[in-house]
């Protein structure tokens, strides 16, 4: 069964540093997100993706992220510079159009 | 705008008895609505989901969940709970599928606890 995977499955970075999360979303996909989960709290929604261009985002993606579809399979998130509330588990998600969508299984990152 | 809320942050039942899980939604569109559950240390997985079709809905595991547009809402059932089914679950809300721009938004989590 095909399957969003992610890599790292965890990631211990200091702060001021940039890290790159990586997913490979399922390959007949269309629209691609990220969405976060600190410890205890919710999941909250980052950013979509969709025809090479991110279609929404929400005012926790500020100017220290971005994302990429570098090669037309894989899909990057990347926070330029780690502060210690950027850890959380992240997570990766693709869908069709009329799907519901995919969720990999997270990065955990923790920002020391 | 849309939102979502999970009546009980925390549910504990004894194996082999009902599972009732709350969720109650708002959105200006018809939704479509969903049930994913998160294993310690897993990822997201869907349970079910409501697209506009029928308004029982069954999903894997035994779970089923009915929209109740009236009420506005979108409980998770089970009818004898398994130690297994201990975990977290989210209910989600997003516009109509074929939009698949929009994001989801997540409810704020139930945790089941099956007692032996």
């Amino acid at each position: 069964e095909p399957e969003v995977t992610q890599t790292p499955s965890h990631q211990v970075t200091q702060m001021g540093q940039e890290v790159i999360l990586r997913c490979v979303p399922i390959s007949n996909h269309l629209y691609f997100y990220w969405y976060r989960q600190i410890l205890g709290q919710k999941v909250e929604f980052l950013v979509s993706f969709y025809n090479n261009e991110i279609s929404e985002k929400s005012e926790i993606f500020d100017d220290q992220f971005s994302v990429e579809r570098p090669d037309g399979s894989n899909f990057t998130l990347k926070i330029r510079s780690t502060k210690l509330e950027d850890s959380a588990m992240y997570f990766c998600a693709s869908k069709q159009r009329n799907t519901e969508a995919f969720f990999g299984q997270g990065t955990r990152l923790t920002v020391v | 705008a849309q939102s979502v809320t999970q009546l009980d942050s925390h549910v504990s039942v004894s194996e082999g008895t009902p599972v009732l899980l709350r969720c109650n939604y708002s959105s200006s569109y018809s939704p479509s609505l969903f049930w994913y559950v998160q294993h310690p240390n897993k990822g997201l997985q869907l349970l079910l989901k409501y697209t506009s079709a029928a308004t029982l809905v069954k999903g894997i595991n035994g779970f089923e969940a009915e929209f109740k547009k009236s009420e506005t809402s979108f409980h998770l059932t089970k009818p004898s709970a398994h130690m297994s089914d201990a975990a977290e679950y989210f209910c989600v809300v997003s516009p109509p599928m074929d939009t698949g721009r929009r994001a989801l938004t997540f409810g704020s989590g139930t945790r089941l606890q099956v007692q032996p």
